[in-house]
Formats: structure tokens, C-alpha cells, sequence
């Protein structure tokens, strides 16, 4: 059975710093990996998709990284703002199969970036 | 595009009662998931349509829980008795491609179950 593991489930940095989380999974066997942004009392939005052939995806000061042979991705977030203050999940879809469509999702890392 | 539309955003009820959750997927988006999210327990799948047919109905807890998806714009999520147990925020969440794509999440229906 697949598990996401986010270490640390919670984060406060001081404005303007570069920061990394961490997300590992235990089956390599997977097709993709996503990373959203849950603020408080809303939905989740995604941030950045990686299939599993690829190494890393980018979107602004965003960037997420894939090591998929040790179970392992990070999200590098650059010049952290006020504004990326919220929780940050991770999730990951099984390779074809029975319940390939389901996700597996990490319990997230809660960010405070401190102005 | 509205994005996924979820109602009510809140549901306080009384035990026993029915509650009856609603959800507008993304137009064009074959896939349909419902979630549960506690903090105890995080995001559980509790059922996925594709193409409004039930594929997997195993994370539904209960015979108490029940879901359709008459049309392609619209799905429902009922639970009937209600317990205080259920509270928890209910997403839902659509997708293309069976879910190979991103994951659309809706803004969620905070349930609270006196």
C-alpha cells in the first residue's frame, strides 16, 4: 500500500527566504506526482504536475523536483511572500492498474512565511 | 471556466437527518471524485465516476452513504442517517483522462453533525 510522507508538517520562515518541502512515497510504481496549496477553509488548487518520466516541472518561483527510484520530491519555493503562507500537499497516482485513477495524498506541510 | 462548484459551502444538522451534498464538475471533465478530509485521517477517496458511471464506490464508509451522478454536470453525495461522526469538509474534485491529469478541487462542503 502506497504512503506519502511530508516532513516537517510545519514550516515558518522569515520573508524572502528560499525553502524547500519534502514529500517521499513508498511505491516507486507511480504515474504522476502532485503538489497543491490548500488555504484555509478552501479547496486544494494544484500547483505542479510531474509525470513520471520527468525530472522536474517549473511555474514561476515554483519548482518542483522528481527522484522517482527513491521515492522522493521537493518543492523549492523562491523568495517566499506573505501570500505562499497556506498548506502545501503532496499526492501521487499509481502506475496502470486496479485504482490507478486514485490518489494518494501526503498530510501536508503548513507554511508560514512571516512578513 | 467557474471551476468546480460545491454547495452548501456549510451544512450544520442534527443527527439523523439526511444531508444531501452538490457538485458541478468542470465542464468537459470525464472524471469525478469525491473526498473526505479530516484531520485525523487527511483526504480520503470516498467514490470515483467516470463518464457518470460508478467505478469505485469502496471508501463510501456506509450503506449510509450514497452517491449519483445523473449528468455530466452535476452529482450528488447524500448520506442519510447522518452522525456526528460524518462531520468532516466533503471535496469534490474532477479531472480528464481518468485522473491522469490535474486534479480540480471544488471549495469544499464543511459538515457539522450536532
Amino acid at each position: 500500500k502506497q504512503e506519502v510522507t511530508q516532513i516537517p508538517a510545519a514550516l515558518s520562515v522569515p520573508e524572502g527566504e528560499n525553502l524547500v518541502l519534502n514529500c517521499s512515497f513508498t511505491d516507486s510504481a507511480i504515474y504522476n506526482l502532485q503538489w497543491f496549496r490548500q488555504d484555509p477553509g478552501k479547496g486544494l488548487t494544484s500547483l505542479l504536475l510531474i509525470q513520471s518520466s520527468q525530472r522536474e516541472q517549473t511555474s514561476g518561483r515554483l519548482n518542483a523536483s522528481l527522484d522517482k527510484s527513491s521515492g522522493r520530491s521537493t518543492l523549492y519555493i523562491a523568495a517566499s511572500q506573505p501570500g505562499d503562507s497556506a498548506t502545501y500537499l503532496c499526492a501521487v497516482r499509481r502506475e496502470a492498474g486496479a485504482g490507478s485513477y486514485q490518489l494518494t495524498f501526503g498530510k501536508g506541510t503548513k507554511l508560514s512565511v512571516i512578513p | 471556466d467557474a471551476g468546480v462548484i460545491q454547495s452548501p459551502r456549510h451544512e450544520v444538522t442534527e443527527m439523523g437527518q439526511e444531508v444531501t451534498l452538490r457538485c458541478k464538475p468542470i465542464s468537459g471533465h470525464n472524471s469525478l471524485f469525491w473526498y473526505r478530509q479530516t484531520m485525523m485521517r487527511g483526504l480520503e477517496l470516498l467514490i470515483y465516476f467516470n463518464n457518470n458511471v460508478p467505478i469505485d464506490d469502496s471508501g463510501m464508509p456506509e450503506d449510509r452513504f450514497s452517491a449519483k451522478m445523473p449528468n455530466a454536470s452535476f452529482s450528488t453525495l447524500k448520506i442519510q442517517p447522518s452522525e456526528p461522526r460524518d462531520s468532516a469538509v466533503y471535496f469534490c474534485a474532477s479531472s480528464l483522462r481518468q485522473g491522469k491529469e490535474k486534479l480540480f478541487f471544488g471549495s469544499g462542503t464543511q459538515l457539522s453533525v450536532l
